[in-house]
């Protein structure tokens, strides 16, 4: 059974562009997570989609969005992006965002912005 | 400026002895617990997990206690190989409606050879 996949797995990109990252939970998984990982902050939750609607959100600015496929693939998009938003964004799945089934994360996609 | 930093809590340990994370976790009503294990640019790994009417579980190599009174977790390591150097952190959950989960901050455990 594979994993959950994360692509691209490095990305470099320069202040006010914007990037766009992809998260293929493992299959039968509904819910997919995104979070983000500096040494400053630790795991900041961003978003969790279940069934292609956004069912919760973190503190985060209007410029971090994400969307989930009927597939349950998920992407997330970074418009306008910051110095500070270089960090490691890892994806997590789990089979529904009700109950108490834990997550299966990926390897994470490392962007840095210049 | 100088940015100030999230200082992980370091345990080192020499090889072949035991470790003993730990974890406080915040919320009374949480009732499932994860421990993850981060190696340097990986993903966080699932290592045991722990449901709220248990207080301890084994697994290979590895314990998790629970203790609710005073919300505190810990993950026992037997023998603790070089392989096991990351950074470890609990996951609490609450399952009540909507799947919450919240993640500490993290142990980073060093194996001394």
């Amino acid at each position: 059974k594979a994993g959950v996949t994360q692509t691209p797995r490095y990305l470099i990109k320069t202040r006010g562009q914007q990037v766009t990252l992809s998260c293929s939970p493992i299959s039968g998984h509904r819910s997919v997570s995104w979070y983000q990982q500096t040494p400053g902050q630790g795991l900041q939750f961003l978003f969790e989609y279940f069934s292609e609607t956004q069912r919760n959100k973190g503190n985060f600015p209007g410029r971090f969005s994400g969307r989930q496929f009927s597939n349950s693939r998920s992407e997330m998009n970074v418009s306008t992006l910051e110095l500070g938003d270089s960090a490691l964004y890892l994806c997590a799945s789990s089979p529904s965002h009700r109950g108490n089934y834990g997550y299966t994360f990926g390897s994470g996609t490392r962007l840095t912005v210049v | 400026g100088e940015s100030v930093g999230l200082h992980l809590p370091t345990l080192s340990v020499q090889e072949g002895d035991n470790s003993i994370i730990n974890c406080a976790y915040s919320n009374s009503a949480s009732d499932y617990f994860i421990w993850y294990k981060q190696e340097s640019g990986k993903g966080p790994q699932f290592i045991i997990d722990i449901r709220s009417n248990m207080d301890k579980r084994q697994g290979q190599r590895v314990t998790v206690l629970l203790n609710k009174t005073v919300k505190h977790l810990s993950l026992q390591i037997a023998a603790t190989q070089p392989g096991d150097s990351a950074v470890y952190f609990c996951a609490e959950i609450y399952s009540g409606g909507y799947q919450k989960v919240t993640f500490g901050i993290g142990t980073k455990l060093q194996v001394i050879p």
